[in-house]
Order: C-alpha cells, then structure tokens, then sequence
C-alpha cells in the first residue's frame, strides 16, 4: 500500500533553517510527481510546490519562492524540502502527497511534519 | 494566486443532501476540469474524495459527487451520515501551472 512517512519538522528561530524528507513507499516513486502542502494552525491547505517525476520541472507558491528548495532523490524514494530564511507565518505542518500529473490532484497524503517558527 | 472562496459552514440533518461551492476564476476552476476534493478530519491528514470534477476513487461512497458550471465547482453530499462531519477543501490547477485550494467548509451533521 502507498505509505508517505514525512520527518525533520522541529523548532527553528526566525530566519533559520529546516529540511524536511518524505520516505514513499508501496508505489514506483521515480514514476509520479510529488508536491508539499502545509496547513498553519487551525488555517486551511496552502499548497507549496510540485517537483516532476524527473527532477526537472519544478514550481513553487509565490510565498516560498526564493527561499524553500523542493528535490527528490528517486534511487533512495525520497521527497525534501529546504526551508531556508524561515518566518514566523512558516509555522505549519507539512504534507507531502502523491500528486499524479494525469489527473492534476493530491491522491495520497502522508501524515505530516509540524514546524514552528518562534524566537 | 488567491484561494478559491468556499463557503466557511455548511450543515444538515442525517440523510439530507448538502452542497459546497468553490467559486474560482477562469484562469484555474473555469479553465481546467481539474478540480479535486479532500476531507479532513480533525488532527488527521487530508483525503482524495473527488477528483477531475466529478471521479470518484476506489472506496469513496457514492453519496460523494462533484460537478462545475463555469468558475464554480460543487460538491454534494446525499444522505449524510455522521462521519461526513469534517472539513472540506476543494483545489484546482491553474494557468501559472501551480495549484490552489480553497478556504475550507467545515460540514456539520445536525
């Protein structure tokens, strides 16, 4: 079965940095998009980026853009996000979902990552 | 890109039918038939419920179905049921080859 496990979420101050990991499994990894999504507390879905099968399509939200860097690595079926210059409306957990270029939707979700970004 | 506007609250007694609205523009819901639905519940991570308008996936009851009419999509519930409580966000792509989601409505069984 598709297992989407999300790590390295923690504490950072403002203007620090994170990278968080997605380990997949049950699914050929090197086959799908994958994407970031983070929900602030008791806020609603943001979606963050979208990293292509191959590593060579990337985008990013408007309100990462500059500062978080989305990469995969498809030998070990793995998602990261680089979070660096993090603010304090950066607080949020992170999901990284399944995000199947075909149907254009988020059709498996890990269980998230929360980061909070306090002094 | 803004959010596409959901109403916040929709509610209903078990067995009526409820309908959400997500309104966009046409650069994403009124340009693209990729709309999806995800439920959540409280503490937990989101879930497929509806995708390219109006598929469902494997295992979704067919009391879930989605629909659009220019920038607006929909989704209805019929014969609600106590565990369709939960928050309700609908996404689209969009003409700058990102997505958005939408604010959110948080469904409550009377």
């Amino acid at each position: 079965q598709v297992q989407l496990v999300e790590s390295g979420g923690g504490l950072v101050k403002p203007g620090g940095s994170l990278r968080l990991s997605c380990a997949a499994s049950g699914f050929t990894f090197s086959d799908y998009y994958m994407s970031w999504i983070r929900q602030a507390p008791g806020k609603g879905l943001e979606w963050v980026s979208y990293i292509s099968s191959s590593g060579s399509t990337i985008y990013y939200a408007d309100s990462v853009k500059g500062r978080f860097t989305i990469s995969r690595d498809n030998a070990k079926n793995s998602l990261y996000l680089q979070m660096n210059s993090l603010r304090a409306e950066d607080t949020a957990v992170y999901y990284c979902a399944r995000a199947p270029v075909t149907t254009a939707d988020f059709d498996y979700w890990g269980q998230g990552t929360l980061v909070t970004v306090s002094s | 890109q803004s959010a596409l506007t959901q109403p916040a609250s929709v509610s209903g007694s078990p067995g009526q039918s409820i309908t959400i609205s997500c309104t966009g523009t046409s650069s994403d819901v009124g340009g693209y038939n990729y709309v999806s639905w995800y439920q959540q519940h409280p503490g937990k991570a989101p879930k497929l419920m509806i995708y390219e308008v109006s598929n469902r996936p494997s295992g979704v009851p067919d009391r879930f179905s989605g629909s659009k009419s220019g920038n607006t999509a929909s989704l209805t519930i019929s014969g609600l049921q106590a565990e369709d409580e939960a928050d309700y966000y609908c996404s689209s792509y969009t003409s700058s080859s990102t997505y958005v989601f939408g604010t959110g409505t948080k469904v409550t069984v009377l």
